[in-house]
């Protein structure tokens, strides 16, 4: 198993700002992602935070706006830049030793923007 | 897009009672995972299942993979309130897809 520690657990900015919450995994393992979720609702997929490389986002979902980093296989940052109300929700740092393997989630980082 | 459908979105039921969740798509996945969430929390991997037609229990959990691997249920028998929680299909295509999600409230 893969214990994650993500921070900040919360944070609350001001609009226009930026925030970069940090994802630390105990082990090393292939595959990290970034997901963002509303209280009581799903994941939605961000990126995957590729090693070296620049990460793989998805639909409706910019570098721009997400710029990500994976320095090496155990560390991982996600940026919300430029942030507006509608950037509040909790994101979520996950990490998997492999394709189609168990995924490991960190408490997730609760945005709240003002 | 690959969209999983997740159902009942809500469920309130009291304890003691039987309920299932059903997770359904039109795309094949090569495998399903189920996720339970508690506030606060990230999502914790209840099982996995792989093979169409697998089933899978966890003492009070009954999971199954449909035939054509791509829907999948979650039955629980006799729930309890530390059930309660937020229940999430999750289905992997090179990455994982999630369900909607189930929030079950059991009630004492």
């Amino acid at each position: 198993s893969a214990v994650i520690s993500q921070k900040p657990s919360r944070d609350i900015c001001q609009r226009g700002t930026s925030l970069t919450i940090q994802c630390q995994v105990d082990s090393q393992v292939t595959m990290m992602f970034w997901y963002r979720q509303q209280p009581g609702q799903s994941l939605t997929l961000i990126a995957t935070a590729n090693q070296g490389s620049e990460a793989t986002y998805e639909s409706g979902f910019v570098i721009d706006k997400f710029p990500i980093s994976r320095p090496n296989l155990t560390f991982s940052t996600l940026t919300v830049s430029n942030m507006s109300p509608e950037d509040s929700s909790i994101y979520l740092c996950s990490a998997s030793a492999g394709s189609a393997t168990e995924a490991f989630f960190g408490q997730g980082t609760r945005l709240t923007v003002v | 897009t690959q969209l999983l459908e997740q159902s009942p979105q809500f469920l309130s039921i009291q304890e003691g009672e039987n309920l299932t969740v059903y997770c359904n798509s039109s795309s094949v996945f090569s495998s399903l995972q189920w996720y339970r969430q508690e506030p606060g929390e990230g999502p914790v991997l209840l099982v996995t299942v792989v093979t169409g037609g697998e089933v899978k229990k966890l003492k009070r959990l009954t999971f199954q993979f449909g035939d054509a691997r791509k829907d999948s249920s979650l039955h629980i028998t006799a729930a309890q309130p530390g059930d309660t929680g937020l229940y999430l299909c999750a289905g992997y295509t090179g990455k994982l897809i999630f369900g909607q999600g189930t929030t079950l409230q059991v009630k004492p």
